[in-house]
């Protein structure tokens, strides 16, 4: 079977701390895709970085950055210097079985930033 | 380049009324997908096209739902004689094929209240 688990219901950090968020896959396939999407308050869910199974480099764009692990199917995702703006829910997402291209969320992660 | 734009954007509706929504995917992708979001939990894939053949429906979409993509362009997602568990934000995603690596664009969703 096929799943996301983002373990960390909520989070909540200050302005300027750094924050990961943890997201571990289950799925059999020996090629695949791992998906992270915000959403914010206004409720439309944004494309943030997608990754493929064949791909480990960690990648860095701005204050993001994330780590993808093979080894312990976790594809983490960091806030470096966080902005109130940053408040939203995450979502980690895993590409189904085959060629459908369905997407397979994990619950999300809350994040509050206060200032 | 305009985004995915659903229509409408909330929707109230009385038990065993039906409901039509509207997606107005981007227009050069040939991929249009449907989700369910209840609150607190991540989308649940519904539904997706390819141009104008519906390839997957998930077990979720009983027979009361019905979807259609005439002419590979926008898409409308039928509920009938709704029910109160119907309620949720219905999102609506497009993407280029891709052999279904692409990733997802979605749109803002409609709100469905059963009452």
């Amino acid at each position: 079977a096929q799943k996301v688990t983002q373990a960390q219901t909520e989070i909540s950090v200050v302005e300027k701390e750094d924050v990961t968020l943890d997201c571990v896959y289950e799925t059999r396939d020996t090629t695949y895709y791992l998906f992270w999407y915000k959403q914010p308050p206004s409720g439309e869910l944004v494309f943030l970085i997608r990754r493929n199974s064949f791909d480990e480099q960690n990648e860095i764009s701005g204050r993001y950055s994330w780590n993808f692990q093979k080894s312990t199917s976790s594809f983490n995702f960091t806030i470096t210097a966080s902005q109130v703006v940053d408040s939203a829910v995450y979502f980690c997402a895993l590409n189904g079985r085959g060629n459908t291209g369905k997407l397979i969320f994990g619950q999300g992660t809350t994040l509050q930033v206060k200032p | 380049d305009t985004g995915v734009s659903q229509n409408p954007r909330h929707k109230i509706t009385k038990r065993g009324q039906n409901v039509t929504f509207r997606c107005d995917p981007i227009s050069e992708h040939n991929r249009l997908y449907w989700y369910r979001q209840t609150l607190g939990q991540g989308p649940e894939f519904l539904t997706y096209f390819q141009n104008e053949a519906q390839l997957e429906k998930s077990r979720l979409l009983s027979d009361r739902f019905s979807a259609e993509r005439p002419k590979g362009s926008f898409s409308t997602l039928e509920i009938q004689r709704t029910e109160q568990g119907d309620s949720a934000m219905y999102l609506c995603a497009s993407s280029l094929s891709e052999a279904g690596r692409g990733e997802q664009y979605f749109g803002p969703g409609t709100r469905l209240t059963v009452t």
